[in-house]
Order: structure tokens, then C-alpha cells, then sequence
């Protein structure tokens, strides 16, 4: 059982915009920044989005993140078939000391 | 090019002992934090340790490996290690070194697999 909560599985057709929730806590995302990670299959994951929002050089801008209160989201829009990966969430959770992750989203494009 | 280099997995009967290596490459490897996570095959992924860029002075763990494993850095050899010990079925997976807090890169993993 995951400490942050994502849906299994999320799909979407190319081209269009699908969004994968985050739900956590006062300890972990009501109080720390949020970073998503994208892992292609049989690859390592790579970051995505850190600090809720901001986009490391090299992502697309289809790719964003935002926040609120407990619950974080990660959006993509214009699915492309390449956007077929697992993705997970991520937060510092000040009441265990460490780093938690969501049980990951798999994303099937049609 | 910024580069993490796993080394160190495995074949280990349960109960015994592994020492994983991450060689960093492309930066200064002293000024960050590194961490190390774990994936079980087809599972999600598992925080397992922290350590802040001076080694002495910040380590977390998670409850799971609290007590087995340890996590040490060498910054004048560039290298993250994670001594693990008492190692249990459970513990069988990719295990991957990753950089700052945000995690940014990981490396490519080493297989850790734990079985009689």
C-alpha cells in the first residue's frame, strides 16, 4: 500500500489530453513539493516535473504539473504514442522522514 | 554528460550480504545528495535510503531496511554505496542511485536477486 494514492491505469487516444491524480497528505504533499517521474518500458525513470510545476530542460511543455491542498496532478496533452510509460508521483513526508511514492499509473495510449 | 553507474548486484542466498556501488560522473558529485530506490520485478517504486552531500551529517532510511542496510559516500572517489545486509526474498529487485532531491538522473539499476 503506497503512502501517496495514483490510479492503476489511465489511457487516452493520440492527440488527446489526459490527466493522472496524486493523492496524499498534510505530511507529505500539503507540505512539500511534488516531483513526477516517467519510465518508459524496461528503462529507468527519468524526472518529469519537480516542484509541483516546473519542467526540467528537454521536456515538453505538452507535460505539466499543479497542486492543491493534498492532491497533485500531472497533465498531458496532445498524447503521443511515445507517452506510453508508467508515472509516478513523488514527495518528501515529513512524519516518516523519507522520500514516498505513488503505486505508479500505467498510461495506455489507444 | 551527468552519469550514474550501478554496480555491485546479484545472486545472494537469504540472509546474506551485498554491497551496491553507484559511480558518478559529469558533476560535482560532493555538492548533492544522493539516494537510493528500488524497483520489485513488475512493482512500483520503493524510497530506500537518503544521504545528504556531507555524509556525516544527515541519513534516513526507510522502516523496511532500517537496521540492514547502510548507505555510505566516498566524494573523493565520486561513489555512493549501499551496504546491504540480512538480506530477505523481499529484497529481490532492480536497485537504482539517484541524484539530489529531485532524483535527477537515476542510473541504469543493477538486479539484486535474493533466492535459495
Amino acid at each position: 500500500q503506497s503512502v501517496l494514492t495514483q490510479p492503476p491505469s489511465a489511457s487516452g487516444t493520440p492527440g488527446q489530453r489526459v490527466t493522472i491524480s496524486c493523492s496524499g497528505s498534510s505530511s507529505n504533499i500539503g507540505s512539500n513539493t511534488v516531483n513526477w517521474y516517467q519510465q518508459l518500458p524496461g528503462t529507468a525513470p527519468k524526472l518529469l516535473i519537480y516542484d509541483d510545476n516546473q519542467r526540467p530542460s528537454g521536456v515538453p511543455d505538452r507535460f505539466s504539473g499543479s497542486k492543491s491542498g493534498t492532491s497533485a496532478s500531472l497533465a498531458i496533452s496532445g498524447l503521443q504514442s511515445e507517452d506510453e510509460a508508467d508515472y509516478y508521483c513523488a514527495a518528501w513526508d515529513d512524519s516518516l522522514n523519507g522520500r514516498v511514492f505513488g503505486g505508479g499509473t500505467k498510461l495506455t495510449v489507444l | 554528460e551527468v552519469q550514474l553507474v550501478e554496480s555491485g548486484g546479484g545472486l545472494v542466498r537469504p540472509g546474506g550480504s551485498l554491497r551496491l556501488s553507484c559511480a558518478a560522473s559529469g558533476f560535482t558529485f560532493s555538492s548533492y545528495s544522493m539516494s537510493w530506490v528500488r524497483q520489485a520485478p513488475g512493482k512500483g517504486l520503493e524510497w530506500l535510503s537518503y544521504i545528504s552531500s556531507s555524509s556525516s551529517s544527515t541519513i534516513y532510511y526507510a522502516d523496511s531496511v532500517k537496521g540492514r542496510f547502510t548507505i555510505s559516500r566516498d566524494n573523493a572517489k565520486n561513489s555512493l554505496y549501499l551496504q546491504m545486509n540480512s538480506l530477505r526474498d523481499e529484497d529481490t529487485a532492480v536497485y537504482y542511485c539517484a541524484r539530489g532531491s529531485s532524483f535527477d538522473p537515476w542510473g541504469q539499476g543493477t538486479l539484486v536477486t535474493v533466492s535459495s
